[in-house]
C-alpha cells in the first residue's frame, strides 16, 4: 500500500518560515492536499491540488509537489499556526484504491 | 451554511455493532462523494471509507473491509457507516467529510466527529 512519510515535528520561531515535507513514491504524479488540525477540533483544508488555497486560508500558506516530496510552507509563522498538519493523496495504483494520509507533523511555534 | 453533523457514537463491546450517521445541509448532497475518516486517541488521521454521490461506488480501507459498510440516502441528505465485528482498535473519533469538487478529491468540509469506544 502507498505510504506517506512526514517528520513528526517541526519547530519554528514567530515570523520565520516552516516547511513540512510529505514523502511518497513518485508523489509528484499525484494531487496532494494538506490539512491543519488543532487540538479537539476537526481538520481544516489549507491546501488542495498541491498548491491551491481555499477561500479564507491566508496567503502565508503555500504548497509544492515534485518528484518524491510534497512540501507545505508556512511563511511569517504566527502563534495561531501551531497545530498538527497532514498531507493526503488518492492512491489509485493498487487493487484497493483509496485515500492515504501522511503520518502527521506537529508544528510548534517557539 | 454548509454543515455536517455526525451522530451514533458510543460505547460498544468487542464483537458488537454500531451505525453512525452524518446529516448534511447547505449543499446538494447527491452531487458530492463523501468519506468517513477516523482518529484514534492521540494518533493520526486514518481514512476509513468513501462513497460516490450516487452511491454506486464504494471504497474501503483494508483495516475495515468486510466489517464496515458505507451507504447514503440522498433523499434524507444522510451518510451512514454500519460497523460490525468491532474491535478495540476501532476505538476512535469518526469524522464524515465532503469531497471538495470531484470524486477522489480533497475534503473541504468536515463534521465535528463522534466518538466510538470499543471496550468490555
Amino acid at each position: 500500500s502507498y505510504v506517506l512519510t512526514q517528520p513528526p515535528s517541526v519547530s519554528v520561531a514567530p515570523g520565520k518560515t516552516a516547511r513540512i515535507t510529505c514523502g511518497g513514491n513518485n508523489i509528484g504524479s499525484k494531487s496532494v492536499h494538506w490539512y491543519q488540525q488543532k487540538p479537539g477540533q476537526a481538520p481544516v483544508l489549507v491546501i488542495y491540488y498541491d498548491s491551491d488555497r481555499p477561500s479564507g486560508i491566508p496567503e502565508r500558506f503555500s504548497g509544492s509537489n515534485s518528484g518524491n516530496t510534497a512540501t507545505l510552507t508556512i511563511s511569517r509563522v504566527e502563534a495561531g499556526d501551531e497545530a498538527d498538519y497532514y498531507c493526503q493523496v488518492w492512491d489509485s495504483s493498487s487493487d484497493h484504491p483509496g485515500y492515504v494520509f501522511g503520518t502527521g507533523t506537529k508544528v510548534t511555534v517557539l | 451554511e454548509v454543515q455536517l453533523v455526525e451522530s451514533g457514537g458510543g460505547l460498544v463491546q468487542p464483537g458488537g455493532s454500531l451505525r453512525l450517521s452524518c446529516a448534511a445541509s447547505g449543499f446538494t448532497f447527491s452531487s458530492y462523494a463523501m468519506s468517513w475518516v477516523r482518529q484514534a486517541p492521540g494518533k493520526g488521521l486514518e481514512w476509513v471509507s468513501a462513497i460516490s454521490g450516487s452511491g454506486g461506488s464504494t471504497y474501503y480501507a483494508d483495516s475495515v473491509k468486510g466489517r464496515f459498510t458505507i451507504s447514503r440516502d440522498n433523499s434524507k441528505n444522510t451518510l451512514y457507516l454500519q460497523m460490525n465485528s468491532l474491535r478495540a482498535e476501532d476505538t476512535a473519533v469518526y469524522y464524515c467529510a465532503k469531497d471538495a469538487f470531484a470524486e477522489n478529491d480533497a475534503f473541504d468540509i468536515w463534521g465535528q466527529g463522534t466518538m466510538v469506544t470499543v471496550s468490555s
